[in-house]
């Protein structure tokens, strides 16, 4: 039962531009969700987070948007750069804070 | 100076052999935890550890197993491999729960054949 799903394998943006990377999730007790970035032939790094009591979270070229009622989360870079090609994973935190996370999505910056 | 290593980056073996991989983290961070990326690409937490208490992903077959000779340090052992165990596993760490405190190595391949 996957609990966070990435329903986007790849996603293809034009430099400059804005990538939106989207994740649903299923369970409701999540108390916090992150996003993290991973380049090839490296382990994920942190890219941002948003706890459960907030509906947004902006750091610089990323902001996050949490919509409980539909249990939806995205993560928006603007304006994107050719370095952000990665894929990025969603994770949710449950009780016991352990991450739950989706498959990834590949986002490829074309220049 | 890297942060959180894994040995090997790569490794191949034959189905019903013993393998280890190592884990160090230079953070002094007190816990660590190992993950496995199926087929899929999903990351699933197999074990987290730190010097008082092990959680053990109960999904996780007790032929895996972690080792921790000191703080800095959580090796992964799998006894007789089976094709399934093919994966890429991360080890991590982090000084306390705080969102985006886990640090990642940066994976080690195995292909059981």
């Amino acid at each position: 039962d996957q609990q966070v799903k990435q329903n986007s394998p790849s996603l293809s943006v034009q430099e400059g531009r804005i990538s939106i990377l989207n994740c649903d999730y299923t369970n409701s007790m999540f108390d916090y969700f992150l996003w993290y970035k991973k380049y090839p032939a490296e382990g994920p790094t942190f890219l941002i987070s948003i706890s459960s009591i907030k509906d947004k979270n902006e750091d610089g070229r990323f902001t996050v948007f949490l919509n409980k009622s539909a249990k939806h989360l995205s993560l928006h870079i603007v304006p994107s750069q050719p370095g952000d090609s990665a894929v990025y994973f969603c994770a949710a935190a449950d009780s016991n804070y352990q991450l739950i996370w989706g498959a990834g999505t590949k986002l490829i910056i074309k220049p | 100076d890297t942060a959180v290593s894994q040995t090997p980056k790569y490794l191949v073996t034959q189905m019903g052999n013993d393998k280890s991989i190592k884990c160090e983290q230079n953070l002094g961070h007190d816990t660590m935890y190992w993950y496995k990326q199926d087929s899929k690409k999903f990351l699933k937490i197999m074990f987290s550890y730190n010097n008082k208490e092990l959680i053990i992903n109960e999904t996780v077959p007790n032929r895996f197993s972690p080792k921790s000779p000191d703080k800095a340090h959580l090796n992964l052992h799998i006894n007789s491999l089976e094709l399934g165990d093919s994966a890429v596993y991360f080890c991590a760490s982090s000084q306390d729960w705080r969102p985006g405190g886990q640090y990642f190595g940066p994976g080690t391949r195995l292909t059981v054949l």
